[in-house]
């Protein structure tokens, strides 16, 4: 039972490129979530989803796109990376949110 | 909207000593409330939850009451341990389906031998 994947674990890319970071979970788990971690900010929601085919935006979602084809998978794609895009992004599933987060080990990404 | 308020650190504590980290929050109705654990360099991960008032989370030594009087979630530990030291995260959802989850800012415990 691997959990919450992520990949890549680190990245770094200049200022205007894109790529996609990689979530996976094996639980058969509704709802998945993207945040990001910021010194003295906490952790910020970027996107979710509830359900295959069925995502929504969080407080923070400029800048990023997500797609749910499939209950395992939750990419999150940078469109145009910028250096305020620096942080560390986790990848979070659960069956229903009242019942707590399964995480995954995070990707730090630095944008020069 | 909803907030969690926690103690600011870092907490320093020698090996064996009593741990507590305060948080409190603001919602409306009953939420569910988590303590969350991040090692370094780790993702976070559940610690304890508790659904309802009066309840007690527990697990791995540490336990929280839900205390809806005061709207409080406190951490505590007996006796820490060096490999205890981390950053702790209270948290609050409401129940049901998918809902937002405010995190609090997070508390860096060092626990010194």
């Amino acid at each position: 039972n691997a959990g919450v994947t992520q990949t890549p674990k680190f990245q770094v890319l200049k200022t205007g490129q894109s790529m996609t970071l990689q979530c996976a979970q094996d639980m058969n788990h509704e709802y998945m979530s993207w945040y990001r971690q910021d010194p003295g900010m906490g952790l910020r929601l970027i996107h979710y989803s509830v359900g295959a085919g069925i995502t929504d935006q969080g407080e923070v979602p400029n800048g990023y796109n997500v797609s749910r084809s499939t209950t395992e998978d939750f990419p999150l794609r940078l469109l145009s990376a910028a250096p305020s895009q620096t942080s560390v992004y986790f990848c979070a599933s659960s069956y229903g949110t009242g019942l707590g987060y399964t995480f995954g080990s995070g990707t730090r990404l630095t944008v020069v | 909207g909803d907030s969690v308020t926690q103690m600011e650190g870092p907490v320093t504590l020698s090996e064996e000593a009593f741990l507590t980290i305060n948080c409190t929050y603001t919602a409306t109705g009953y939420p569910s409330l988590f303590w969350y654990v991040q090692y370094p360099g780790e993702g976070l991960q559940l610690l304890l939850k508790a659904t309802k008032a009066d309840d007690k989370g527990s697990n791995k030594g540490f336990e929280a009451t839900y205390r809806k009087e005061t709207t409080s979630f406190h951490l505590e530990k007996g006796s820490v341990q060096v490999s205890d030291s981390a950053v702790y995260f209270c948290a609050l959802s409401a129940q049901g389906g998918y809902q937002k989850v405010t995190f609090g800012t997070g508390t860096k415990l060092q626990v010194i031998p």
